[in-house]
């Protein structure tokens, strides 16, 4: 692994299920962030955790919940997906470092579908 | 409230010079960036500046004037390949980024 995976590349899912967007990165990175990006908004803030064992809610959390039980891995849940949902999901990490080095990376990111 | 403004859309001619523009409103200030994203691609890193002035780097040049919430991203010599959307972000305290919703470039030729 080198960087920021995640998993899947894209997923369609039906309204009501529960699904989780996985994502790891191997430059032990202190924060872990949740994007979505949607035509003509840009990227909005869903959760962001600043080191493991912590997690702090962005501008648009409701139904969605994250977990960082470790410093590689920060999964997000969606508990029951709705239509509103479908957009294209980024992981990003940065070391928090100070200055230039807080520079956030992205990972390939996750299009998800709900019908 | 928290703002960033950009362009939406921007068209230009391969070889020429563009400048897409960046203008905020936050609530703090700890440094400006702007990253690339290519077409069904992820965001990545082209610039940082907190300090006023010009960041160089290559082709592209960053500027940043922190007292009049401005800042601008300088492309020379444009490539068919510099066809992409250009987002500007401003950390305005803790780690978290404010993004703007990006500029779409289209490099004619």
């Amino acid at each position: 692994i080198a960087g920021i995976t995640q998993a899947p590349t894209s997923q369609i899912l039906a309204a009501g299920r529960r699904m989780t967007l996985r994502c790891t990165q191997d430059m032990r990175h202190n924060a872990m962030y949740w994007y979505r990006q949607d035509l003509g908004l840009g990227l909005r803030l869903i959760h962001y955790s600043n080191t493991a064992g912590t997690t702090g809610k962005g501008e648009v959390p409701d139904g969605y919940s994250v977990s960082r039980a470790n410093t590689d891995d920060f999964p997000l849940t969606l508990a029951s997906a709705v239509p509103s949902q479908t957009s294209v999901y980024f992981c990003a990490s940065s070391d928090t470092s100070g200055g230039a080095g807080d520079t956030q990376y992205f990972g390939p990111g996750t299009r998800l579908t709900v019908l | 409230g928290q703002n960033i403004d950009q362009p939406t859309e921007m068209t230009a001619t391969e070889g020429a010079i563009v400048q897409i523009n960046c203008t905020y409103q936050t609530s703090g200030f700890n440094g400006l960036f702007w990253y690339q994203q290519h077409a069904g691609e992820a965001p990545t890193f082209l610039s940082y500046n907190v300090l006023d002035g010009l960041e160089e780097k290559g082709r592209f040049s960053s500027f940043l004037s922190r007292s009049k919430g401005y800042s601008y991203l300088l492309l020379k010599e444009l490539q068919m390949k510099d066809s992409a959307s250009y987002l500007c972000a401003v950390r305005d305290g803790d780690y978290q980024l404010i993004w703007g919703a990006g500029t779409k470039l289209i490099i004619k030729p």
